[in-house]
This record gives structure tokens, C-alpha cells and sequence, in this order.
């Protein structure tokens, strides 16, 4: 199966401040079908990005994915106070459908 | 609006079996496909398992392959998650979720819409 690899682990940043994520696939996605995926404490995870570049239904321009083969980034252009989450990435490129570890956002 | 609501999780005893239910409404629930994936305490995620939109196409993570049965009541807009010899590993939360796209068949799919998720917890 396919290994995501997200970094960093933690990211401290402050509101207004340019957030960018990575993740990394043990193995070419050679449909790039990468989705990232925000949650927040005790609630379920809301899908961001589709397609490595796709904005899903209602999602604010601020963030924007990009990326192809093994490499994949999400950027968060400002951070707004409601960005601070963990992000998660997922493949659906191969099967079974994988997520990386997550990468905290964190206020500094 | 598009609203998916689990049920059925709590407390089991290693070798044991619940069904997880998931309520959906808000869309054509026939015309997509569906997905369990779940969250051990303090961990990411995992994809659990995968069924078409008519239930005719199922698909498992290895690690529930043979004890965990997807299944899904289009009459009923429900989704159902059958777990049999549960273990001690199994404990997390339990997401429903649809795919994004009618297109997708159940594998290959990004998940745009989530339950609030149920919580299984196996121990004795």
C-alpha cells in the first residue's frame, strides 16, 4: 500500500502568516487523486481538496493545493483564528485509499 | 441538507460483534458510493471499508477483511457496518462517509460529507 508521509508534524504559526504542508507518497499517484482533509478537536474531518487542486463546495480561496507524482502541497495563504486544526492527506490514487499521519497547525 | 448520522457504537468485549448504523438524507443515496473509516484514540485516520452505490461492489481494509461486513438499505438511506470478532485494536471512533463524486464506484473517491462519528470501544 501507499505510504503518506506529511511534514512538519507540528507547524506554529501566527494568523495572517502562510501555512504550506507537505506530503509525500512512498509511490508515484499517477492519477494525482490526493485529497487533503482539516480537522478540528472532537469533530469529524471536512474535505479541503480534491483531485491535488480541486477546492471542494464552500471552501474559501485562501487555501489551494498543487502537486503531482510523489509530491503534494497544501498552501493556506493567510490563516484565519479557524484554520488552527490538523490536516490530513489522502490518497485515492491506489487501493486501499491511505492518510498520512496529519500535520498540526498550531497558533505561535 | 446533506446529513449522514451514525449509531450502534459502545462498549464490547473482545470476541464480540456490534452493527454500526449510518442515517443519510439529503441526497440521492443510491447514486453514491459510501465509506466506514475510523480514528483510534490520539491517531489519524483509517479507511475502513467501501460499498458501490448498489451495494453490488464491497471492498476491506486487510485489517477487518473477514470480520467486519459492509452493507447498505437504499429503501432506508442507511448505511450499516456489521463487526464480528472484535478486537481490542478496533477501538475508535467510526466515520460514515460519502464520496464526492456519483462517478466514483467506491475505492478510488475523496469523501466531501462526514457523520459526527460513534464511538467503539472493545475491552474487557
Amino acid at each position: 500500500e501507499i505510504v503518506l508521509t506529511q511534514s512538519p508534524g507540528t507547524l506554529s504559526l501566527s494568523p495572517g502568516e502562510r501555512a504550506t504542508l507537505s506530503c509525500r507518497a512512498s509511490q508515484s499517484l499517477t492519477s494525482s487523486y490526493l485529497a487533503w482533509y482539516q480537522q478540528k478537536p472532537g469533530q469529524a474531518p471536512r474535505l479541503l481538496i480534491y483531485g491535488a487542486s480541486s477546492r471542494a463546495t464552500g471552501i474559501p480561496d485562501r487555501f489551494s493545493g498543487s502537486g503531482s507524482g510523489t509530491d503534494f502541497t497544501l498552501t493556506i495563504s493567510r490563516l484565519e483564528p479557524e484554520d488552527f486544526a490538523v490536516y490530513y492527506c489522502q490518497q485515492y490514487d491506489s487501493s486501499p485509499p491511505t492518510f498520512g499521519g496529519g500535520t498540526k497547525v498550531e497558533i505561535k | 441538507e446533506v446529513q449522514l448520522l451514525e449509531s450502534g457504537g459502545g462498549l464490547v468485549q473482545p470476541g464480540g460483534s456490534l452493527r454500526l448504523s449510518c442515517a443519510a438524507s439529503g441526497f440521492t443515496f443510491r447514486t453514491y458510493a459510501m465509506s466506514w473509516v475510523r480514528q483510534a484514540p490520539g491517531t489519524g485516520l483509517q479507511w475502513v471499508s467501501a460499498i458501490s452505490g448498489s451495494g453490488g461492489s464491497t471492498y476491506y481494509a486487510d485489517s477487518v477483511k473477514g470480520r467486519f461486513t459492509i452493507s447498505r438499505d437504499n429503501s432506508k438511506t442507511t448505511l450499516y457496518l456489521q463487526m464480528d470478532s472484535l478486537r481490542a485494536e478496533d477501538t475508535a471512533v467510526y466515520f460514515c462517509a460519502k464520496v464526492t463524486t456519483t462517478s466514483c464506484y467506491g475505492l478510488r473517491c475523496s469523501m466531501d460529507v462526514w457523520g459526527k462519528g460513534t464511538t467503539v470501544t472493545v475491552s474487557s
